[in-house]
């Protein structure tokens, strides 16, 4: 079963605008992780954020998160129809090592 | 540096027969996971493998079994194949808890 939930599912924005991805979980987590996906292929690793980490800048992407709140959210600034694709976010556990993932958010840049 | 791979890229069977796929991790990388990625939903953990033993498992039947070697390469079995195993599985390595990096996937499809 998927323990987080990607808002929103899909989102359709102009090349420039920036592009806000929230994600929640629900058991407690050691890190948590956004991938991005091109069409049914393989996940690409974006950023991680530890879970005593409040918040994370790489290059145009910022990330945040919230463990009081169970949330994250994934921030794209100045978009380009090259970031179209789909993004997931995916918790990996204190108690395991598994990743469990969202159902992602479905990002369209539009030229 | 080689990334993670994956064999084949795609695969078509037959209800009722078995598959195997392949994978070989990131250099430098001991842990080993798999993934089943249905069309339009996020990845769904099968199961991980480390020092040759399976380290935690998903919600998934005893068909799906898999194997990992000294080298750290992996195999992903599955038996007895139904129409709903159609799906991109990915293979996802790392050392310990870190980044995942994920390889391009094994496109599977049961007629």
């Amino acid at each position: 079963s998927q323990q987080g939930e990607e808002d929103p599912q899909a989102l359709s924005i102009q090349e420039g605008e920036n592009a806000t991805m929230n994600c929640s979980y629900k058991t407690s987590i050691n890190n948590l992780q956004w991938y991005r996906q091109n069409s049914g292929r393989g996940l690409v690793h974006l950023i991680l954020i530890r879970s005593n980490e409040r918040e994370k800048h790489s290059g145009r992407l910022r990330v945040t998160l919230d463990t009081s709140k169970k949330s994250s959210s994934l921030l794209i600034t100045a978009s380009r129809a090259a970031d179209t694709a789909s993004y997931f976010c995916a918790t990996r556990e204190t108690s395991g090592s598994r990743l469990t993932f969202g159902e992602g958010t479905q990002l369209t840049v539009n030229p | 540096d080689a990334g993670v791979t994956q064999s084949p890229t795609h695969l078509i069977k037959t209800r009722g027969q078995q598959v195997t796929l392949r994978c070989s991790p990131k250099s430098g990388h001991d842990t080993v996971s798999w993934y089943q990625q249905a069309l339009g939903q996020g990845p769904q953990f099968i199961f991980q493998y480390y020092e040759e033993e399976e380290r935690q498992r998903g919600n998934f039947p005893d068909r799906f079994s898999g194997h990992q070697f000294p080298n750290y390469s992996s195999e992903l079995n599955v038996n007895a194949l139904l129409l709903g195993d159609s799906a991109l599985y990915l293979c996802a390595s790392s050392l310990n808890f870190g980044k995942a990096f994920f390889g391009q996937g094994t496109r599977l499809t049961v007629v």
